[in-house]
């Protein structure tokens, strides 16, 4: 199985600052990845699709980076309503995997 | 707009079975894809089964296959997972999913928990 390792598991920041999550796979697998955001008590909602590509309705703050083994998601300027879990997923090969996540804090 | 309704959670005894279904609407449900996705509480997001748009292609991890199973009635835009010989580390929060080319999940349902215990 692929394993997707996301770093920092917590990040801490303030409302305005830009932030960059990682996700590293345990293989190459091309810009399969895409990011969901999961706010509390409330079901994840993609974010990204294959690593870069947007999607209809998600914030212009949003955006995706990375091939290979090493994807990044970066947020311009946190939003309060950003502070949430982030997690990857990978698409490349079953069985489909998520990393551990990342929560995005107020400092 | 799409929605997905999921119900028929809820407590049972290992060893037992229980059938989630996931009601789709706002979407021609004979066209995609769809998904189970789980979360154990306080727990990370576990792809569980995946089934293709007319049903005849079905994809499981390990930890449930020959337990689970997942199908589609397209007539009823229904999707549904019977879940046999339960075990305690199936508890989790279930999501319905619709998944794009059996690759990623745009769409959620609200979740239904299922609590397996004694």
């Amino acid at each position: 199985d692929i394993v997707l390792t996301q770093s920092p598991a917590t990040l801490s920041v303030t409302p305005g600052e830009s932030v960059s999550l990682s996700c590293r796979a345990s293989q190459g697998i091309s810009t399969s990845i895409h990011w969901y955001q999961q706010k509390s008590n409330e079901s994840p909602r993609l974010l990204i699709k294959y690593a870069s590509q947007s999607i209809s309705g998600i914030p212009s703050r949003f955006s995706g980076s990375g091939s290979g083994t090493d994807f990044t998601l970066s947020i311009n300027r946190v939003e309060s309503e950003d502070f949430s879990v982030y997690y990857c997923q990978q698409s490349y090969s079953l069985p489909l995997t998520f990393g551990s996540g990342t929560k995005l804090e107020i400092k | 707009e799409v929605q997905l309704v999921e119900s028929g959670g809820g407590l049972v005894q290992p060893g037992r079975s229980m059938k989630l279904s996931c009601a789709a609407s706002g979407f021609t449900f004979s066209n995609y894809g769809m998904a189970w996705v789980r979360q154990a509480p306080t727990k990370g997001l576990e792809w569980v089964a995946t089934i293709s748009y007319d049903g005849s292609s079905t994809y499981y991890r390990d930890s449930v296959k020959g337990r689970f199973t997942i199908s589609r009635d397209n007539a009823k835009s229904t999707l549904y997972l019977q879940m046999n010989s339960l075990r305690s580390e199936d508890t989790a929060t279930y999501y319905c999913t619709r998944v794009i080319t059996t690759r990623y999940f745009d769409y959620w349902g609200q979740g239904v928990m299922v609590t397996v215990s004694s």
